[in-house]
């Protein structure tokens, strides 16, 4: 089956760190960049990174630049986000997202996403 | 970056209306925008890609048109299962920008 399924979301404290997966299955995960979205409760959605095929490029939302770094690791077919110098404006829901063309060096839509994982950042 | 705005922001309507909903953005963004369909406590979904293609398995009811700045998405015979919030979304350019949503409710 194709799909995504993200983890490791949770309650932290402003300030600390967390970091998200997201396992992909049942298509050619190296083939395709992939994009975090989040969606603060009650609100839009709201771009978060995206990373290349190969790694050689990563993109950052202003809000989450030089706090957030996207990797992936193809050979687990896995996309990671380290969160670190969190906001209570982060708690969000964190998806995971696939586009709808492979090798696609340009942005593009998003046809694939996961199920979500949800962070909420209080003391 | 670009500003994507999205009108109106809920809308009511009948089982059996046409209704449309606009997207404007900040500057010009070519054909490269996507719509989504977002139900409560799920994923978004696409529904319409480069303005106007529909994506594989997504009613014909649904259509995309505009370019450049002004985009609509129009939903022809509104069902109850259209129940949900539409997100326009650009991708021009890696800011991805989304408009604000609109929760479209059934009468």
């Amino acid at each position: 089956e194709v799909q995504l399924v993200e983890s490791g979301g949770g309650p932290v404290n402003p300030g600390g760190s967390l970091r998200l997966s997201c396992a992909a299955s049942g298509f050619t995960f190296r083939a395709y960049s992939m994009n975090w979205v989040r969606q603060a409760p009650g609100k839009g959605l709201e771009w978060v990174s995206s990373i290349s095929t190969s790694s050689t490029y990563a993109y950052y939302a202003n809000s989450v630049k030089g706090r957030f770094t996207i990797s992936r690791d193809n050979a687990k077919n896995s996309l990671d986000l380290q969160m670190n110098s969190l906001r209570d404006e982060d708690t969000a829901v964190y998806y995971c997202a696939r586009p709808t063309y492979e090798y696609d060096s340009t942005p593009d839509a998003f046809d694939l996403w996961g199920q979500g994982t949800m962070v909420t950042v209080s003391s | 970056d670009i500003q994507m705005t999205q009108s109106p922001s809920t809308l009511s309507a009948s089982v059996g209306d046409s209704v449309t909903i606009t997207c404007r953005a900040s500057q010009s963004i070519s054909n490269w925008l996507a719509w989504y369909q977002q139900k409560p406590g799920k994923a978004p979904k696409l529904l319409i890609y480069r303005t106007s293609s529909l994506q594989s398995g997504v009613p014909s009811r649904f259509s995309g048109s505009g370019g450049g700045t002004e985009f609509t998405l129009t939903i022809n015979s509104l069902q109850p299962d259209d129940l949900a919030t539409y997100y326009c979304q650009e991708y021009n350019t890696y800011s991805y920008t989304f408009g604000g949503g609109t929760k479209v409710q059934i009468k």
